[in-house]
């Protein structure tokens, strides 16, 4: 499945380091999506993008922040990072509208560790 | 509170039956959908029920009673692959999807 497709794949950085994660969507959907998943926890979703417009920050901390220059990329960039942050951060996309399912689709996600 | 409960393991063995319960307490309702995830993969869709009754779908089948708040997966002829875990979730009134912590479903041969 490469309908979304998340880069790096692992990340592993300090607490002072900035990095971003990406997230490309080639499903042709109008919203998309970041979660954190931690071990035997539910999915938290993070943000929501709503054609390019960010609709959902679900009380996520500053060091987190998100981009979305388009309806197919997504991006999350990290910095001054705290190790509780680290996690599973996974991507996903689906299309809004009337009569839709709107189905989340996934990436695989990026494994982040932080030191 | 929002509140979505399931098992979190489960074990069967190679070519039984196994049933995994999802509960629910939502503020509306708007479907209920169930993944899979494979261990380091992503979450791959299953199925998605808004009535109640039974969908199937070759070997897995889920069924939902809103009245209720209950639903199934049900998974048949268990083969090894269907090692992982099972994400169960509820599309609420806003059309936020609430999501359980997931049942890790092991086979044994």
């Amino acid at each position: 499945e490469t309908g979304v497709t998340q880069t790096p794949r692992h990340l592993v950085m300090g607490m002072t380091n900035k990095k971003s994660l990406k997230c490309e969507q080639h499903l042709g959907h109008n919203a998309m999506y970041w979660y954190k998943q931690s071990a035997k926890k539910p999915l938290e979703l993070m943000f929501v993008y709503n054609f390019k417009e960010q609709t959902e920050n679900n009380s996520v901390p500053s060091r987190f922040s998100p981009e979305c220059p388009n309806s197919s990329h997504l991006f999350l960039h990290l910095h001054t990072l705290q190790p509780e942050d680290s996690a599973l951060y996974l991507c996903a996309s689906s299309q809004e509208g009337q009569g839709e399912v709107d189905t989340q689709y996934f990436g695989p996600g990026t494994r982040l560790t932080v030191l | 509170g929002q509140n979505i409960d399931q098992p979190t393991e489960m074990t069967a063995t190679e070519g039984a039956i196994v049933q995994i319960n999802c509960t629910y307490q939502t503020s509306g309702f708007n479907g209920l959908f169930w993944y899979q995830q494979h261990a380091g993969e992503a979450p791959t869709f299953l199925s998605y029920n808004v009535l109640d009754g039974l969908e199937e779908k070759g070997r897995f089948s889920s069924f939902l009673s809103r009245s209720k708040g209950y639903s199934y997966l049900l998974l048949k002829e268990l083969q090894m692959k269907d090692s992982a875990s099972y994400l169960c979730a509820v599309k609420d009134s806003n059309y936020q999807l609430i999501w359980g912590a997931g049942t890790k479903l092991i086979i044994k041969p």
